[in-house]
């Protein structure tokens, strides 16, 4: 079965400090999509970043850069700057082809940022 | 509508009865998506639709389950007999076309269903 592995269910940072979150995967196909998902308490999930399995290059926006090492199935998400407004519950996620249009969803893990 | 609109917000029930989600996704987006999330989990597939058709359904956890979208925009998750095990946020995105989920889907806000 396909997986997603996030191993650490909470994380705290202080604000204006930077933060990693890890995730990993488990897929026998070479071409994917990798996502971080960011839920706030109001639950409405906001797509953070995406990463196309095909490009070596790691993806960035803004304070929001990944660590994409293939080989190792291996996607951290690290928060440069963190702010009060990023505490929340972060998911990592992938679909493949084979996977039709589903994502398959890590269990997430809780941010807590500290003023 | 400018972003995914799902009623209720929260929904109380009680054990065997029938309940109706709906949401409403972005106008124009040809593909919706329904997943669950139990507490303490990440979301899971329920269904998929292209159009008004289910392209891929194979997440619904049993027939109790079903979900319509007759004409290719609001769509409605229907849930019969419920029960304690059925509590969950019920999540709905929606995308442009098939192929733009590769872009992320933009999401709901989600309907709590509470069953006691």
């Amino acid at each position: 079965a396909q997986t997603v592995t996030q191993s650490q269910p909470e994380m705290s940072v202080q604000e204006a400090e930077t933060v990693t979150l890890s995730c990993t995967y488990d897929t026998s196909e070479s071409d994917y999509y990798l996502f971080w998902y960011k839920q706030p308490p109001s639950r409405q999930m906001i797509l953070v970043i995406r990463q196309e399995a095909y490009k070596q290059q790691n993806a960035t926006e803004n304070r929001f850069s990944v660590n994409f090492q293939k080989a190792a199935k291996s996607f951290s998400l690290k928060i440069s700057d963190s702010q009060l407004g990023d505490a929340a519950m972060y998911f990592c996620a992938y679909r493949t082809p084979a996977s039709g249009s589903r994502l398959t969803f890590g269990e997430g893990t809780q941010l807590t940022v500290n003023p | 509508g400018a972003g995914v609109s799902q009623t209720p917000s929260n929904k109380v029930t009680e054990k065997g009865k029938y309940v109706e989600l709906r949401c409403d996704p972005i106008s124009g987006h040809t593909a919706l998506y329904w997943y669950r999330q139990s507490l303490g989990q990440g979301p899971e597939f329920l269904i998929y639709f292209q159009g008004t058709g289910a392209a891929d359904d194979s997440g619904l956890p049993n027939d109790r389950f079903f979900a319509v979208r007759p004409e290719g925009s609001v769509s409605t998750l229907k849930i019969q007999r419920t029960e304690r095990g059925d509590s969950a946020v019920y999540l709905c995105a929606s995308s442009l076309t098939y192929g733009a989920e590769n872009y992320g889907y933009t999401f709901g806000s989600g309907t709590r269903l509470t069953v006691v």
